[in-house]
């Protein structure tokens, strides 16, 4: 079956131009989530949305950042006002469940550069 | 807080050796899980294998085992029979049974010569 989407892939910007990046996760998948990775780091814990649950925002960087998901399926990360800092690769996830044991699956991520 | 730790930035290996990746964790959560993911130069995230703290065995995967000490926070990975498809950076994650979230180390990078 198919496996986390992300689009665009790659996306450059302006510092002060607000971006949205896309995520479709696997069908069926309750649970999604966000991170970031900046050049040469590990990943960032941003966002995450269980069902109908209200989603866990503790590691949006600052008010600039916002997430929103539609039941199940799509979810669209926004940075507003970008800032060179904000140059990273935005990486989605789904799992079956919000379980601890259960797997994330990761998407190809979207590239952010904000010049 | 839950923190992850690999103290290797880089490693070789030849080709048809084993290679162990180190990974040690903190956590005051008795209940957690580890996980390691490979990520190719390609940049997409590829989950190879899970242990959970209460798991009795360690945790394989075809050629990936893991070696998992609880009593000194360890989960290394072990690649058996290395291959040159297997060159790309590797990361140790935990997530704790009330976190939301994986908290990923900061990834060894492995080389796989002839």
């Amino acid at each position: 079956g198919a496996g986390v989407s992300q689009s665009p892939s790659n996306k450059v910007t302006e510092k002060g131009k607000d971006v949205e990046l896309r995520c479709d996760p696997i069908s069926g998948h309750t649970a999604l989530y966000w991170y970031r990775q900046r050049l040469g780091q590990g990943l960032e814990f941003l966002i995450y949305f269980q069902g109908n649950s209200a989603p866990d925002k503790s590691g949006l960087p600052s008010d600039r950042f916002s997430a929103e998901r539609t039941g199940e399926s799509v979810s669209t990360l926004t940075i507003q006002r970008t800032q060179q800092e904000d140059s990273a690769v935005y990486l989605c996830a789904s799992s079956f469940s919000g379980m601890s044991g259960d797997t994330q699956y990761f998407g190809p991520g979207t590239r952010l550069t904000v010049l | 807080a839950q923190k992850i730790t690999q103290t290797q930035p880089g490693m070789f290996v030849q080709e048809k050796e084993a290679v162990t990746l180190d990974c040690t964790y903190d956590t005051s959560d008795p209940s957690y899980g580890l996980f390691w993911y490979k990520q190719p130069s390609s940049g997409e995230m590829i989950f190879l294998i899970y242990q959970g703290s209460y798991d009795q065995q360690n945790a394989t995967e075809g050629r990936y085992s893991l070696n998992f000490q609880k009593a000194r926070k360890s989960a290394n990975l072990v690649i058996s029979a290395s291959q040159l498809g297997d060159s790309a950076m590797y990361f140790c994650a935990m997530r704790e049974v009330t976190a939301s979230k994986l908290t990923f180390g900061t990834g060894t990078r492995l080389q796989v010569t002839l």
